[in-house]
This record gives structure tokens, sequence and C-alpha cells, in this order.
């Protein structure tokens, strides 16, 4: 069965520090990946996605993702977090068998030192 | 509209109450789903709409929930018989019709607590 998961539950990183936050993946075929991010009291919004062709996608805000099918990974990277980037992250594949149904991880929260 | 539309926002009811959530899609977008946010979980699949075919309602939790979607575009999720455990943020998303590669429009969730 597909599955998805985000091994870090909370994440803390100073202003300016980089970031990295991981996903792996389960997925008997090339999947689809997106990576989402939840501000509070708000819906989802896409950062990135990859379908094929390059491994390394850029998203908006400045991040970026690398697919890495040897180890199932899908992380999220950012070399410079800003204080808005504190938000819940959640990464995603879409399934293909069946209907159409996206797997969510259970989602990061990350937290912005000043 | 410019995007998802979830009414309302915020819901708060008695237990054993019958509760209806509204999901406006965009428009355009034939692919329809509902997840349930719970504190601290991720996004559970509720149901899903495409188009005209059946809706598939595999990750509806019991029987007191159901949904449908009229005219193909708007949709309304009930709960019956609330009970505490249903208190979570109930989301809607949409996406275009060209399946699993399109990403997900969510709306900004209705958030129901009941008492």
């Amino acid at each position: 069965a597909q599955s998805v998961t985000q091994p870090d539950i909370h994440i803390t990183v100073s202003e300016g520090a980089s970031l990295e936050l991981r996903c792996n993946y389960s997925y008997g075929a090339t999947p689809y990946l997106f990576w989402y991010v939840q501000s509070p009291g708000q819906g989802l919004q896409l950062l990135l996605k990859y379908f094929s062709g390059d491994t390394l996608v850029q998203g908006i805000k400045g991040f970026e993702a690398e697919f890495k099918r040897s180890q199932s990974s899908f992380n999220l990277r950012k070399p410079s977090v800003h204080w808005s980037d504190a938000a819940e992250y959640f990464c995603a594949v879409g399934s293909t068998s069946g209907t159409y149904k996206y797997i969510f991880g259970t989602g990061t929260r990350l937290k912005v030192l000043a | 509209g410019a995007g998802v539309s979830q009414s309302p926002s915020n819901k708060v009811t008695e237990k054993g109450k019958d509760v209806e959530l509204r999901c406006d899609p965009i428009s355009g977008h034939t692919a329809l789903y509902w997840y349930r946010q719970s504190l601290g979980q991720g996004l559970e699949f509720l149901i899903y709409f495409q188009g005209n075919s059946a809706p598939d309602k595999s990750g509806l939790p019991s029987d007191r929930f159901s949904a449908e979607r009229t005219g193909g575009s708007v949709s309304t999720l009930t709960i019956q018989r609330t009970q505490q455990e249903d208190s979570a943020v109930y989301l809607c998303a949409s996406s275009s019709p060209t399946g699993v590669g399109s990403p997900l429009h969510f709306g900004n969730g209705t958030r129901l607590t009941v008492t």
C-alpha cells in the first residue's frame, strides 16, 4: 500500500539557517510527489511538485526538493529560512491505483527562531 | 471565484446534532475531495468526486457521514448525530480534470467543534 512518512513532527531552526524536511514514500511505480505548506488557519498551498525528469525541482518561496528513487525520498530544502516560513509542511504522493487519491504525510511543524 | 470556498469557517455544535459543511470548488475543476484534519494528525481522506462518476466513499469513517455534489459543482458534507471525536478541521480541495498529476487547491477549511 502507498504511504508517506515524515519522520520529524517538529523542527526548530534559526532565521537565516538552512532547512531540510524529510519525506519518505512507499509506492510501486514512479510517484507523483508534492509538498504543501499550511499556515495557521489556512488551507494547504502547493510549494512544488515532481512528476518526472530533473530530480531537483524548484518551487515557490525559495523552496526546492530532490527526488531520490534509491532512497524513496523527496526532501524539501531551503538555503535560508525566513520567519514567515513558520508553518506546517506536508509531503504527499499521488496514487494512480484505483481512483485518484493523494496520500499525505502527518506533517512537520516548523518553528523559526528570530 | 478565485479559489476554493468553504463555509462556515467555524461551527460549534452540540453532540447529537447534525451539521452540514459546504464547499464551492474552483470553476471548471471536476475533481473534488474532502479531507479531515485532526489535531496533530495528517490529512485523512474522506470522499472523492470526479465529474459524473460514482464518488469514492472509501474514506468515510461511519455511516453518519455522507456527501453529495450537486450539478458537478458545490459539495455538501453532512455529519449526522455528531460525536465529540468528529471535532476536526474539514478541508475541501479541487483539481482540474487531468488526473492525479494535477495539484490540489484547498479551501481554508471548516473547524468543527462538537461539545
